[in-house]
């Protein structure tokens, strides 16, 4: 199985800044994904993190928002821009190989 | 976007009852995973079916799935207060690598 580290845990942002989320996986994955979940609520995939390539994002989430790298099968990082109080909420990554989807502890953002 | 919907939204039993939980979703799914939140952690994974299979055990775990009425169910036997927490199915769906989240059940067990 593979275990996933996400760093910071959390953060205190004020509006209109930036923020990058880092994903680290001890072992390679096929795929990695991004998900958001709000205060009481399920998670929403924001998008699919390619190696090398641009992100493919869901309906909703735009690359000038949420900006994603993935150079390599281990590391990807998620860059939430020109916060807003509406951003607050929490982060995770998510890897998957041939047998399960795996994810992180998250990271929990709160916007001022 | 969910794909799935659970219910009950919430459901509180006493301790060493069973629980049961069900997912319902839209479109055709390779297979269906079962994931368990508590308050303020991570997700644990609990059981993954896939979709030419009818149920899965694992422990006190008992999963169904039922691909023609596209539904699932997550029955806990003889809960305990340490099974309070929020389970959410997640589906991936044919043709597609990504697993999209139900809404998810809050389940408390009353010691």
């Amino acid at each position: 199985s593979a275990v996933i580290s996400q760093k910071p845990s959390r953060d205190i942002c004020q509006r209109g800044t930036s923020l990058t989320i880092q994903c680290q996986v001890d072992s390679q994955v096929t795929m990695m994904f991004w998900y958001r979940q709000q205060p009481g609520q399920s998670l929403t995939l924001i998008a699919t993190a390619n190696q090398g390539s641009e992100a493919t994002y869901e309906s909703g989430f735009v690359i000038d928002k949420f900006p994603i790298s993935r150079p390599n099968l281990t590391f990807s990082t998620l860059t939430v821009s020109n916060m807003s109080p509406e951003d607050s909420s929490i982060y995770l990554c998510s890897g998957r190989d041939a047998h399960e989807q795996y994810f992180g502890p998250g990271t929990r953002l709160t916007v001022t | 976007s969910q794909q799935g919907e659970e219910d009950p939204q919430a459901l509180s039993i006493q301790e060493g009852e069973n629980a049961t939980m069900n997912c319902s979703y839209k479109t055709s799914i390779n297979n269906l995973q079962w994931y368990r939140q508590n308050s303020g952690r991570g997700l644990v994974h609990l059981i993954l079916i896939r979709s030419n299979e009818r149920e899965k055990h694992s422990g006190r775990l008992r999963v169904t799935l039922d691909t023609s009425k596209k539904s699932s169910s997550l029955l806990i036997t003889a809960s305990r207060a340490a099974d309070t927490a929020s389970y959410f199915c997640a589906t991936s769906t044919s043709g597609t690598y990504k697993y999209i989240f139900g809404t998810g059940t809050r389940l408390k067990v009353l010691a």
